[in-house]
């Protein structure tokens, strides 16, 4: 039974380039979250998505940042212009259901932006 | 807003020696989350926690919540190398899914 699946594990991109950091969740599972590592800093959520909803967004960043679970496929964290600041560890969890259910965590993409 | 404060901030023990880490909530917790997460890797799921004064074992872990449920504990019996990392408890406010983390705790044990 595979784990959340997240790809790459490591992304370096130039300031101003796009970074896409893609999540596939447990099987059986339809409730993804992402959230962020700064580094010095605790984890800190980011959004919460159904496929082809956005139930929560109340931690993405205003500019530059989406995040899409399509009906088929991974779940999608996009940042645009990506700036020095974005560096960090973005994690991808996911849940059977809402709530109270436990949520399961990838490995991580740990984003470089030189 | 609801926070979560863990302690100690870091702790070394000596392999075979007994621990706790402590996660004190601002206000009443619904659903208390443990977790590990080594270097560079990913959080590890432990332990969730629901009602007031609920205990749960897996191997040599015990986590408790305190009946008033603003504070849970996490208890390591007999500890080893493998148990080293950073422990996180993790909540979730308004039960919509939404979890807030705790600041950590690393634990290193010495062989």
């Amino acid at each position: 039974n595979a784990g959340v699946m997240q790809n790459p594990r490591h992304l370096v991109r130039r300031r101003g380039q796009e970074a896409r950091l893609r999540c596939s969740p447990m099987k059986g599972h339809s409730h993804v979250y992402w959230y962020r590592q700064l580094p010095e800093e605790g984890l800190k959520f980011m959004v919460y998505l159904q496929k082809e909803n956005i139930i929560d967004e109340s931690g993405m960043p205003k500019e530059r940042f989406s995040a899409e679970f399509p009906k088929e496929g991974p779940s999608i964290l996009r940042i645009q212009q990506v700036v020095r600041g974005d560096s960090a560890a973005y994690f991808c969890a996911s849940s059977p259901g809402a709530g109270s259910y436990e949520q399961y965590f990838g490995p991580g993409t740990r984003l470089t932006v030189t | 807003s609801q926070e979560l404060e863990q302690s100690p901030q870091s702790l070394i023990v000596q392999e075979g020696k007994n621990l706790t880490i402590n996660c004190t909530s601002s206000k009443t917790l619904y659903g208390l989350y443990w977790y590990k997460q080594k270097y560079g890797e990913g959080l590890i799921f432990l332990m969730m926690l629901q009602k007031g004064g609920e205990e749960k074992s897996h191997e040599k872990i015990t986590a408790k919540l305190d009946e008033k449920k603003q504070q849970s504990s996490l208890h390591i019996t007999a500890s080893q190398p493998s148990h080293a990392g950073i422990y996180l408890c993790g909540a979730d406010p308004n039960q919509g899914g939404k979890l807030i983390f705790g600041q950590g705790t690393e634990l290193s044990v010495k062989p």
